[in-house]
Formats: structure tokens, C-alpha cells, sequence
């Protein structure tokens, strides 16, 4: 257990319909991370978000958004949904201290998204 | 845009054999991750290397980071059931000061009893 929870486990949803993705980081760190895993894509990084400012951003399309609040939990918005958005998404956290440089990111056990 | 090759992409060996996984940064490596995987499952972090030549170990695993090659080799001895799932390298996205990584795109192993 890394000690980063996400929820929903898993979540079937339509085309167009939005959801939230919600991630509670390790106790202390201050860095949260959002990765999407696709067969074909591999393991892609999209946002980071260090103290509830956006810290890095990777190719995380303008469909999609997060925030991180000041209990430090985060959400990854995702909207106007496709097929292709079907994938699990991590949530990883880190303490932050350097900006997430040079430290370990641990993940949480991700959220399935399936799109019908 | 850097770019982790992992080879091979695939591995199945018999319990109790050695077996060797590279990562290869088509750019100037700042570090880097292993993580292993079970399918659908989340992350486990085995381990990070910081400096070129750096070697780590825990339990059978070793890895190493060669920063003139710009690769890391992961090696497993003695390999058991419990070693199979997918091996993950990542990476920071060049020198940048943030906590972004990149992936390599796995080396699924199997190991048979």
C-alpha cells in the first residue's frame, strides 16, 4: 500500500458525459501527479500540482483539468468524453520539497475509465 | 522530445534463472526510476538512480545507471513467480526542476515454476 488512495475504482460513462477523478496523496506530501495509461500510449504524464499550484503540465488536452485544494487532496476533471479517453489514470504523490525533482513519486492504484 | 526504449519487450524464464532489462533515453538521463506493475494494478517503486555509475540493490534486484550510454539495466537473480508483471523505467523530463517523467513502455516478465 502506497498510501495514495484514488477513487472511483472503476468508472463506465458515456461519450460527452463528464466525470471526477478524486486522489488523496501520502500524508505530508505536498506534490500530486496525474499519469494515463493506455495500451497504446503507454504511461503518460499530464499535470503536477505542488501546494495547490500547477506546477508542470504535460499533453493533457484542454478537455481535461484538476485542481488541487488546500487539504492538499486533488481532482482530475475530465469532460466532453470519447472513446479514446478510456484508460486508467494514476494519481502519484511526492513531498514536494524540491518541486518533485529528484524525488520518488509513489501511485496510488489508479481509476479505470471505460467510455461507451 | 525524449523518448525511454526498454528492451526486451517482452521475457519469459524459467524460476530460478537471471534475466537483464535495459533502458535506453534517447537524451541526457537526470536520473532514473524502476517501478514494477501488476496488469491494471498501480505502481510499485523499486527503485531510483541518481548519479551515472550509481548501483542500487533490494532483495535479488540490482539496477544501474550507465550515464555515457544513457541506460539503465535492471537485473534479476534467481528469478521467482513472485518477480513476474511489467517493469516500468522512468525518467525526468530533461533537467527541468519539476516532478515530471517520462515512461519507458514496459518489459513484461513471466516467470514458469
Amino acid at each position: 500500500d502506497s498510501g495514495v488512495t484514488q477513487t472511483p475504482k472503476h468508472l463506465i460513462t458515456a461519450t460527452g458525459q463528464r466525470v471526477t477523478l478524486r486522489c488523496s496523496p501520502r500524508s505530508g506530501d505536498l506534490s500530486v501527479y496525474w499519469y494515463q495509461q493506455s495500451l497504446d500510449q503507454g504511461l503518460q504524464f499530464l499535470i503536477q500540482y505542488y501546494n495547490g499550484e500547477e506546477r508542470a503540465k504535460g499533453n493533457i488536452l484542454e478537455r481535461f483539468s484538476a485542481q488541487q485544494f488546500p487539504d492538499l487532496h486533488s481532482e482530475l476533471n475530465l469532460s466532453s468524453l470519447e472513446l479514446g479517453d478510456s484508460a486508467l489514470y494514476f494519481c502519484a504523490s511526492s513531498p514536494g520539497t524540491s518541486g518533485g525533482a529528484r524525488e520518488t513519486q509513489y501511485f496510488g492504484p489508479g481509476t479505470r475509465l471505460l467510455v461507451l | 522530445s525524449q523518448e525511454l526504449e526498454q528492451s526486451p519487450q517482452s521475457l519469459i524464464v524459467q524460476e530460478g534463472k537471471n534475466l537483464t532489462i535495459n533502458c535506453t533515453s534517447s537524451k541526457t538521463l537526470y536520473g532514473l526510476y524502476w517501478y514494477k506493475q501488476k496488469y491494471g494494478e498501480g505502481l510499485i517503486f523499486l527503485m531510483m538512480l541518481q548519479k551515472g555509475g550509481e548501483e542500487k540493490s533490494h532483495e535479488k534486484i540490482t539496477a544501474k545507471l550507465d550515464e555515457k550510454k544513457q541506460q539503465s539495466s535492471l537485473h534479476i537473480t534467481a528469478s521467482q513467480p513472485s518477480h513476474a508483471g511489467i517493469y516500468l523505467c522512468g525518467a525526468p523530463h530533461g533537467s527541468s526542476n519539476t516532478g515530471k517523467l517520462i515512461f519507458g513502455q514496459g518489459t513484461t516478465l513471466q516467470v514458469k515454476p
